[in-house]
């Protein structure tokens, strides 16, 4: 089964104790992306990865790394977590090729830092 | 830069009545444009999509059709059901046509 795999899904933390979070897929997909939702802000987008090692930030990218060593996993790394990092986040991914933004989306990973 | 703004939740519907979700956009090229839907404790799933303008799309009785003269795809689906009860998202494609600025949301309550 085609999946986006994120983990852990549910996670409470303290201000400063790095974490990471995974997000694996199965489709062979070349981009790969990270979103946060927040309430009346909709999905931001965190990070992007067209591909092994090419990584680009995206529209909120501070507080967060995130590396792309294979193909098929994407951590998002938060070194220091602060409570404004609180928040709903997605892993998506996209074929490089055939129909742009069909993105295949995670079930998500609630992050509650205290 | 390019974006959708899109009408404000919620909106709560009694069964078999229809729906129209407003959605807007602003770009400087030809963007594709997407609805997608969450379902409660998931993650977003594509609903329906258009390429180029006049196209319409459609899935699970749900259509939008791509205005160019008007910048709109609005969401529409003659009679819901408490089964569409979701956050639904306009979205468009940016230059690379992989990333997708999304719009914030539109929560749907569709009761017996």
């Amino acid at each position: 089964e085609a999946q986006v795999t994120q983990n852990p899904r549910y996670l409470i933390t303290v201000t400063g104790k790095k974490l990471t979070v995974t997000c694996s897929q199965n489709m062979n997909h070349e981009y790969m992306s990270w979103y946060r939702q927040d309430p009346g802000l909709g999905l931001r987008q965190i990070y992007y990865s067209m591909n092994v090692e090419v990584t680009d930030k995206g529209d909120v990218p501070e507080g967060y790394k995130v590396s792309r060593k294979e193909k098929r996993n994407f951590p998002l790394i938060l070194e220091s977590p602060s409570p404004n990092q609180t928040s709903l986040y997605f892993c998506a991914s996209s074929a490089a090729t055939g129909s742009p933004g069909e993105l295949f989306f995670g079930e998500g990973s609630r992050l509650t830092v205290l | 830069g390019d974006s959708v703004t899109q009408m404000e939740g919620p909106v709560t519907l009694s069964e078999e009545a229809f729906l129209t979700i407003n959605c807007t956009y602003t770009a400087t090229g030809y963007p594709s444009l997407f609805w997608y839907v969450q379902y409660p404790g998931e993650g977003l799933q594509l609903l329906l999509k258009a390429t180029k303008a006049d196209d319409k799309g459609s899935n699970k009785g749900f259509e939008a059709t791509y205005r160019k003269e008007t910048t709109s795809f609005h969401l529409e689906k003659g009679s819901v059901q408490v089964s569409d009860s979701a956050v639904y998202f306009c979205a468009l494609s940016v230059l690379s046509g992989y990333a997708l600025n999304f719009g914030k949301g539109t929560s749907l309550l569709v009761t017996p």
